[in-house]
């Protein structure tokens, strides 16, 4: 059973490149999240997606845009990377509301030079 | 503005001893409380979850306590093992409005032998 899975796992960009990161759940989830994760931060909601097709905001979402064409596939795009996208990354998937539990994926670490 | 914020950035306990986690929010509109826990190179993972309908919920050596007047809440892990020393995360919602968790920047806790 593999739950939430993200690849890469790392990947280290030059200014202005552009990446996407893929997310797959494998529990049939509607809701889906991509977090990041920041030193003294804690976890920042980026974007999330409520159910197959549907996106929407998060806390800090410029800079980024995701796709949901597949209810198990979130993507996280960076059309030009900058190094203030330093981050590690999660995604999330849950079953229904949000307050329930999440379940997460290991995290991609990117670096933009 | 940190909604969500746990000032103790790091906790050291020894083995056997209780672990008290701390955490304090300012939505009063928040009513549901959860609490994960995260290992290096993992993603986070639930923990123990709390309403606001209650001021304490238990599971096994977890157990976690909600003030509301105070806007506090805190997990109490007893007794410590060295198994728990990870990075905790509180994390609040509020059910009325959109889907998303607002996350503390998290505690690392170290349980010393």
């Amino acid at each position: 059973n593999a739950g939430v899975t993200q690849t890469p796992k790392f990947r280290v960009l030059k200014t202005g490149q552009s990446m996407t990161l893929l997310c797959a759940q494998d529990m049939n989830h509607e809701y889906m999240y991509w977090y990041r994760q920041d030193p003294g931060m804690g976890l920042r909601l980026i974007h999330y997606s409520v159910g197959e097709g549907t996106t929407a905001k998060g806390e800090v979402p410029d800079g980024y845009n995701v796709s949901r064409l597949k209810k198990q596939n979130f993507l996280l795009g960076l059309e030009s990377a900058a190094p203030s996208q330093t981050s590690v990354y999660f995604c999330a998937s849950s079953r229904d509301r949000v307050y329930e539990k999440l379940f997460f994926g290991s995290g991609t670490q990117l670096s933009v030079l | 503005d940190q909604q969500v914020k746990q000032n103790s950035p790091s906790l050291s306990v020894q083995e056997g001893r209780i672990s008290i986690l701390n955490c304090d929010y300012t939505n009063s509109m928040f009513d549901y409380f959860l609490w994960y826990k995260k290992y290096p190179a993992e993603g986070p993972t639930f923990l123990i979850s709390i309403s606001s309908i209650k001021d304490k919920n238990e599971d096994g050596r977890f157990t976690v306590f909600l003030n509301k007047s105070a806007k506090h809440l805190s997990l109490h892990i007893v007794p410590s093992q060295p198994g728990d020393s990870a990075v905790y995360f509180c994390a609040a919602s509020d059910s009325g409005t959109a889907s998303k968790l607002t996350f503390g920047t998290g505690t690392r806790l170290q349980v010393t032998l």
